[in-house]
């Protein structure tokens, strides 16, 4: 079945760095594009960025524009998220979401950033 | 970018009565390809978004049929044929013909 285990959140304080990583099973993640999409305390869903299967075409949105990398290994069906100058609205939930041909078929359990000084 | 709106926000429904959430895209959904990509999510209380329905009208494995999916062009709507209790949660419609692809704002159904 598919597993999708989201790790590599945290507290940071403001303009502090943080790295997710997302670790996928039960697919063949070589084909498959993936999604970065976050939810802020008591707010609604918001994509992040996104990666083509081959890890070309990386996109954000325009609030992590400039901040933030996303970048995967096929080799250990890992999809990752850098993000740098880290600011108080960066507080959330990220989820690691696979594509599923305009959808986002299955989401994995999500990992907690607070941004705090 | 396309904007998804939602009404309602909120929809308190009575056990065993039927509800209905709307969702309203600022342009059309129907790609070049021939497919209206609307999807809607499922969020329980404290757990992450499960995808209900794909394609407008497509229900997921797993989801039960008093769920239903509708609509086309602009105007897509999201129907529970008779609520029960799980169904308590946020629900949100998302496009996903026009990148970036985007979030309604969501709708809170609790039950009366």
């Amino acid at each position: 079945q598919v597993q999708l285990v989201e790790s590599g959140g945290g507290v940071v304080q403001p303009g502090g760095s943080l790295r997710l990583s997302c670790a996928a099973s039960g697919f063949t993640f070589r084909d498959t594009g993936m999604y970065w999409v976050r939810q802020a305390p008591g707010k609604g869903l918001e994509w992040v960025a996104s990666i083509w299967y081959d890890g070309s075409h990386p996109s954000y949105a325009d609030s992590m524009k400039g901040r933030s990398t996303i970048s995967r290994d096929n080799s250990k069906n890992m999809v990752y998220l850098q993000m740098d100058s880290l600011i108080f609205e960066d507080t959330a939930v990220y989820y690691c979401a696979k594509d599923g041909w305009g959808s986002l078929d299955y989401w994995g359990q999500g990992t907690l950033v607070t941004v705090s000084s | 970018d396309v904007v998804m709106t939602q009404s309602p926000l909120s929809l308190p429904v009575t056990l065993g009565q039927p509800a209905s959430i709307s969702c309203r895209s600022s342009q059309s959904l129907v790609h070049s390809d021939g497919n209206t990509y609307l999807n809607w999510f499922q969020q329980r209380p404290g757990q992450s978004p499960r995808r209900l329905i794909y394609k407008v009208s497509q229900r997921d494995s797993g989801v039960p049929d008093r769920f239903s999916g509708s609509g086309s062009g602009t105007d897509f709507t999201l129907k529970i044929s008779r609520v029960e209790a799980e169904d308590v949660g946020v629900y949100y419609c998302m496009q996903g013909t026009h990148w970036p692809w985007t979030f309604g704002q969501g709708t809170k159904v609790e039950i009366k």
